[in-house]
């Protein structure tokens, strides 16, 4: 298995309060991904990094933040969660071989509820 | 209209039946086609990968792609009970490291 740890697994949370959620790998890897999973929307990819300090925007970006300070680290914070955020959120990670591979290796997500 | 359509199911079949799950897609630059397999509360794992055309086998598992009618199928052969879980299609369009686009995922059970 992937060396990939999410942390914290599970939260609640009250509307307003931020969050961070920590994603750490051992594999050196350079991409890192942030998704998170809903009934009935699949997986959406929230941010991604592609290297230390550099992130992109995803397609549901909006009322997160992500940082890379670290190749092992990637941190998705959300400023001010609120009750649409309650949901699965998943880190992934590939290195550099996605076209060639198709892989990308995933935790084993957090769950996080906002009340 | 999304890009990545999956009927999400679900999808109950007897131990020992052909399941054969189904995406479609908008986007005709996508080369590079996935089949994830997800167990419940753990994260996706990668079960198949095809690059353009055809089709790839692997053990009882076939991943068929017809771009010319945008469509991808995963075949299972002689279903088992562990092969229940949830299949997610993915693709993408670039040879880089663009990020793969996931349909919304098929849940499967394999009834004993």
């Amino acid at each position: 298995d992937a060396g990939i740890t999410q942390s914290p697994r599970h939260k609640v949370t009250e509307t307003g309060t931020p969050v961070t959620l920590r994603c750490h790998q051992t594999e050196n890897h350079r991409y890192m991904y942030w998704y998170r999973q809903d009934p009935g929307h699949g997986l959406r990819l929230i941010h991604y990094s592609y290297g230390v300090k550099d992130t992109d925007k995803g397609e549901v970006s909006d009322g997160y933040s992500v940082s890379r300070s670290k190749t092992e680290d990637f941190l998705l914070t959300l400023e001010s969660a609120t009750s649409s955020q309650t949901s699965v959120y998943f880190c992934a990670i590939s290195d550099g071989g996605l076209a060639r591979t198709g892989e990308l290796f995933f935790g084993e997500g957090s769950r996080l509820t906002v009340l | 209209q999304k890009e990545v359509e999956q009927d999400p199911g679900p999808l109950s079949v007897p131990e020992g039946a052909i399941v054969s799950l189904n995406c479609t897609y908008s986007n005709s630059a996508f080369q590079y086609f996935m089949w994830y397999r997800q167990y419940s509360r753990k994260g996706p794992e990668l079960l198949m990968y095809t690059y353009s055309s055809g089709n790839k086998e692997d053990g009882r598992f076939t991943a068929q792609v017809d771009k010319s009618s945008k469509y991808i199928s995963l075949f299972i052969r002689d279903s088992q009970p562990s092969d229940s879980a949830t299949y997610l299609c993915a693709m993408s369009w670039n040879s880089g490291n663009t990020p793969l686009v996931f349909g919304k995922g098929t849940r499967l059970s394999v009834i004993a």
